[in-house]
């Protein structure tokens, strides 16, 4: 069964500072990666998604995140963060499965 | 609607009490998802349907948890003799069409909290 793991529970970062989340799957044939965003008493929205093509992936409010096949990774990155991205983010896959599988979430926490 | 809704948005229950959680996807959508995410737990699979297809239960975690779909539309979520254990944030989801690459949409959730 394919899963995802996020390494990190909790990542603090000051404003305007660059930001990766880190986020490894376990899978050998091809899958289908996506980032989502949960802010306080919200749902999920999706942020970004790869399914083939470029490696490198740009989403909403200035995140990417980049495929890395060979270490069966897909960092959320951003270059400058502000306040307002202080959230939940979850990484999910999904294979051959329709149902998507999600990581445990990594808490982003911005201070000014 | 515009976007997934789901109802009650809280539900505070007695333990042995039975609940229902609903769950109107987008008008449209075929596929829908149930998840439970507890604190520091990710989101939990519970169940899956798509269209008039048979659900996928298989998240289910146990026989105290029953999902339905009426009309293709509106999913109920119901667990019986309600225990703390129990008490999470329930997210229903759904998408357009069956596929391994589609987005999925997602509610705002029902935090329930069984004391």
């Amino acid at each position: 069964a394919q899963s995802v793991t996020q390494l990190d529970s909790q990542v603090p970062v000051f404003e305007e500072a660059p930001v990766e989340l880190r986020c490894n799957y376990s899978s050998s044939v091809s899958v289908y990666l996506f980032w989502y965003v949960q802010y306080p008493n919200q749902g999920l929205q999706l942020l970004l998604k790869y399914l083939s093509g470029s490696t490198l992936v740009k989403g909403i409010n200035g995140f990417e995140a980049e495929f890395n096949k060979s270490q069966t990774s897909f960092h959320l990155r951003k270059p400058s963060v502000h306040i307002s991205d202080t959230a939940e983010y979850f990484c999910a896959s999904t294979r051959g499965s329709y149902i998507p599988t999600f990581g445990r979430g990594t808490s982003l926490i911005v201070h000014p | 609607g515009a976007g997934v809704s789901q109802s009650p948005s809280n539900k505070v229950t007695e333990k042995g009490k039975d609940v229902e959680l609903r769950c109107d996807p987008i008008s449209g959508h075929t596929a829908l998802y149930w998840y439970r995410q507890s604190l520091g737990q990710g989101l939990e699979f519970l169940i899956y349907f798509q269209g008039n297809s048979a659900p996928d239960k298989s998240g289910l975690p146990s026989d105290r948890f029953s999902a339905e779909r009426t009309g293709g539309s509106v999913s109920t979520l119901t667990i019986q003799r309600t225990q703390q254990e129990d008490s999470a944030v329930y997210l229903c989801a759904s998408s357009s069409r069956q596929g391994a690459n589609t987005e999925a949409f997602f509610g705002q959730g029902t935090r329930l909290t069984v004391v």
